[in-house]
């Protein structure tokens, strides 16, 4: 399974956006770099996944760079409800371990006022 | 995004007991549901992958007759932590995946404490 690389921790001020980067040299052709985020106590919330090309959804924004080793998180307003664990993950198809997720250590980060 | 269920959320039991847990995918239908693990300030640990209608399989490590796993439906998985012991205290999570196969979300978790 590719490996990916993240800080263990950032700060991000309230109102501004939180970039959260992710290193998955190591990723192959065919695996998907999924974001998710735990706030404490819960479960794991999905936030957005991608395999090649930028995406965009109601929550955040995924940069992911053209030789697909690296990737970018943003949260354009974060939120004091922002504070998680978020989690950069590289998931294989389906049809290979039936798209099992395996979970790093992650990076918390904290949203100031 | 599709709603996963989990229950009960919390659970306290004796040491030598067996504790059942639930988890429902609520509106959709789900032919794998997985099984996490997570200790205090520890990442989620996959313990097993949980396929309707036939056997789970269990990441390396993982007890199989210890934890054991039914996935009898399209919507429900069950995880039986049979003899339980102090050490098996841990927040249990599962998830689902979505029915596209794209997404897995996550049930809310149950936290076990054997005492």
């Amino acid at each position: 399974d590719a490996k990916t690389t993240q800080p263990p921790s950032m700060d991000c001020a309230e109102g501004r956006a939180a970039n959260l980067p992710c290193n998955h040299s190591t990723i192959s052709g065919n695996e998907y770099v999924y974001w998710y985020r735990q706030i404490h106590s819960q479960g794991p919330q999905y936030i957005i996944h991608g395999l090649k090309n930028n995406e965009t959804n109601e929550m955040a924004s995924l940069i992911i760079t053209e030789d697909r080793k690296s990737s970018t998180l943003i949260l354009p307003h974060a939120t004091l409800r922002d504070t998680a664990v978020y989690y950069c993950i590289v998931r294989p198809p389906i049809y290979n371990q039936g798209g099992k997720l395996i979970f790093g250590q992650g990076t918390e980060l904290s949203v100031k006022p | 995004g599709a709603v996963v269920s989990q229950h009960p959320s919390w659970v306290i039991c004796k040491s030598g007991t067996s504790v059942k847990i639930e988890c429902r995918s609520l509106d959709f239908q789900a032919t794998t549901m997985f099984w996490y693990r997570q200790f205090p300030k520890q990442s989620l640990m996959l313990m097993a992958t949980s396929n309707e209608g036939s056997k789970a399989t269990y990441e390396q490590g993982v007890e199989k007759d210890k934890f054991l796993i039914n996935h009898a439906s399209l919507t429900l998985s069950t995880l039986t932590v049979t003899s339980a012991h102090p050490e098996d205290s841990s927040f249990y999570i599962c998830s689902a995946l979505w029915e596209s196969g794209e997404t897995q979300y996550f049930g809310p978790g149950t936290r076990l404490l054997v005492l």
